[in-house]
C-alpha cells in the first residue's frame, strides 16, 4: 500500500536559515503529492502540491519538486521566518477519483528570532 | 463561505458513552472524510464519502460509524467510546478543480476528544 516517510522532528532553526524537510513515498502509479501546514491550534492548510513527475509546487516562499526517480518531495525554503513555526505534513493522494490522503507523521518546525 | 466547520471543539467522554462529532461544508464538495491525528502517527483516515448516500471505510474504521444523507453534512458517531479513541479529529472535504487536476482537501479546525 501507499506510505509516506517524513523527516523526524522537531526541527529548530534561526530566522533567515535555509530549511529542508525530507519526504519520501511508496506508491503505485502516479499519485499527487502535497505539503500541508498546521499552525498552533488550527486545522491543516494546503501549502503546496504537485500532480505529476518533475512538477514544482510553490507557495509563500516554500518549494517542493516531485521526483519520481527518487520517490521524493522534499520541502525547502531559502529564508525562514518566525511565522513559519508550525507542523508540516507531507501527504500522498490517490491515482484516480477518490482522493484518500496518506500522511507522514509530521515535522514540528520552530524558528528562533 | 464558512468552509468546513466542526463541532464541538472540545469534548470529554467517559468510557462507554456515545456521541456524534458534527462536520458541515458549504462548498458543495462531493467528497468528505474523517481523519484522526495522534502524536507521532500523522493523520489516519477513518471513513470517507464520495457523495450523498455513499460511504466507505478508511484505514482505522473500527469503533466509528458514519452516514451521508446530504451533500453538506458528514457526522461521525462513536457508539461506545474507549480511551483508545482519545485523539484530535479532523473533517475534510474536497472537489475536483475546474482545470481537471487532482483533488485538494480542505480541513476543518478539528475536535479534541478525550475519553476517560
Amino acid at each position: 500500500g501507499n506510505s509516506v516517510t517524513q523527516m523526524e522532528g522537531p526541527v529548530t532553526l534561526s530566522e533567515e536559515a535555509f530549511l529542508t524537510i525530507n519526504c519520501t513515498y511508496t506508491a503505485t502509479g502516479y499519485p499527487s503529492l502535497f505539503w500541508y501546514v498546521q499552525y498552533p491550534g488550527e486545522g491543516l492548510q494546503l501549502l503546496l502540491k504537485a500532480t505529476k513527475a518533475d512538477d514544482k509546487g510553490s507557495n509563500k516562499g516554500f518549494e517542493a519538486t516531485y521526483r519520481k526517480e527518487t520517490t521524493s518531495f522534499h520541502l525547502e525554503k531559502g529564508s525562514v521566518q518566525v511565522s513559519d513555526s508550525a507542523v508540516y505534513f507531507c501527504a500522498l493522494g490517490g491515482n484516480f477519483g477518490n482522493e484518500k490522503l496518506t500522511f507522514g507523521t509530521g515535522t514540528r518546525l520552530t524558528i528562533i528570532p | 463561505n464558512a468552509g468546513v466547520t466542526q463541532t464541538p471543539k472540545f469534548q470529554v467522554l467517559k468510557t462507554g458513552q456515545s456521541m456524534t462529532l458534527q462536520c458541515a461544508q458549504d462548498m458543495n464538495h462531493e467528497y468528505m472524510s474523517w481523519y484522526r491525528q495522534d502524536p507521532g502517527m500523522g493523520l489516519r483516515l477513518i471513513h470517507y464519502s464520495v457523495g450523498a448516500g455513499i460511504t466507505d471505510q478508511g484505514e482505522v474504521p473500527n469503533g466509528y460509524n458514519v452516514s451521508r444523507s446530504t451533500t453538506e453534512d458528514f457526522p461521525l458517531r462513536l457508539l461506545s467510546a474507549a480511551p483508545s479513541q482519545t485523539s484530535v479529529y479532523f473533517c475534510a472535504s474536497s472537489y475536483r478543480p475546474p482545470s481537471g487536476s487532482r483533488y485538494e482537501q480542505y480541513f476543518g479546525p478539528g475536535t479534541r476528544l478525550t475519553v476517560t
